[in-house]
C-alpha cells in the first residue's frame, strides 16, 4: 500500500529562522501533493500544493518542492514565526484509492522558540 | 468560501451507547465527503468515503456496522459511533470535496468512558 513519511518528527527553531520540513512518499503515481498545517485541537489547514507537472511552487513565505526522482517533498518556512508552531502534514492525492481520497504523512511538530 | 463545520465540536459518552457527529458543507454543494480519524500525535487516518445518495466506502479495518455513515444531502454527512468504547475515543474530522479539492472540518474529539 501506499506510505508516506517524514525525515524528522519534531523541528524547533528560532524566531526568524528558515524551517524545512521533509516528506518522503512511494507512490510514483501520485499526481498531487498538499501541505497542511494543523493546530492543536483544530483541523487542518490548507498551506499549499503542488502538482507533478512542476518541481517548485511559492506561496506567502512559503515555498514547496518536489523532487520526483526521489520522491521527496518538502516545505520551507521563510521567517519562522511563533505562529507557525503545529503539526505540519504532507498528504497526496490517492490516483489508485476511492475517489481522491487523500493520504497522510505521519507529521513534523514545529516549535519557533521566541 | 469553501467552509465545513462539524457538531458538536466536543462530545463525551458513555461505554455502550452511539454518538452522532455531523459535517456539513456550508457554503457549497459537496457530493463527497470524507472522515478521518486521529489519535493523539498520530496523523490522520481515512476511515471511510460518504456519497451523497449512496452507499459509503470503508476504508480496510473499519467496521461499517460500528461506524454507520449517511450523506442523505448535498451539505451534510452524519458519522454515528455505534455502542462506543473507550478505545473509539479519538478527533474525527471530516472533509468535503473530493480530487484535488478538500476542505476540512475543525474536528470533533470524542471521548468514551
Amino acid at each position: 500500500g501506499e506510505s508516506v513519511g517524514l525525515h524528522l518528527p519534531t523541528l524547533s527553531v528560532q524566531e526568524g529562522d528558515n524551517s524545512i520540513i521533509n516528506c518522503a512518499y512511494s507512490n510514483s503515481a501520485s499526481d498531487y501533493f498538499i501541505w497542511y498545517k494543523q493546530e492543536s485541537g483544530k483541523g487542518p489547514q490548507f498551506i499549499i500544493d503542488i502538482r507533478s507537472n512542476m518541481d517548485k511552487r511559492q506561496g506567502q513565505r512559503v515555498t514547496v518542492l518536489l523532487n520526483k526522482t526521489v520522491k521527496h517533498l518538502s516545505l520551507q518556512i521563510a521567517a519562522t514565526q511563533p505562529g507557525d508552531s503545529a503539526v505540519y502534514f504532507c498528504a497526496l492525492h490517492d490516483a489508485g484509492g476511492s475517489q481522491g481520497n487523500l493520504i497522510f504523512g505521519k507529521g513534523t511538530k514545529l516549535s519557533v522558540k521566541p | 468560501g469553501a467552509v465545513v463545520s462539524q457538531h458538536p465540536s466536543r462530545v463525551i459518552c458513555k461505554s455502550g451507547t452511539s454518538v452522532k457527529i455531523e459535517c456539513r458543507s456550508l457554503d457549497f454543494q459537496a457530493t463527497t465527503m470524507f472522515w478521518y480519524r486521529q489519535f493523539p500525535k498520530q496523523s490522520l487516518m481515512l476511515m471511510a468515503t460518504s456519497n451523497e445518495g449512496s452507499k459509503a466506502t470503508y476504508e480496510q479495518g473499519v467496521e461499517k456496522d460500528k461506524f454507520l455513515i449517511n450523506h442523505a444531502s448535498l451539505t451534510l454527512s452524519t458519522l454515528t459511533v455505534t455502542s462506543a468504547h473507550p478505545e473509539d475515543s479519538s478527533f474525527y474530522i471530516c472533509s468535503a470535496g473530493g480530487g484535488y479539492e478538500q476542505y476540512f472540518g475543525p474536528g470533533t474529539r470524542l471521548t468514551v468512558t
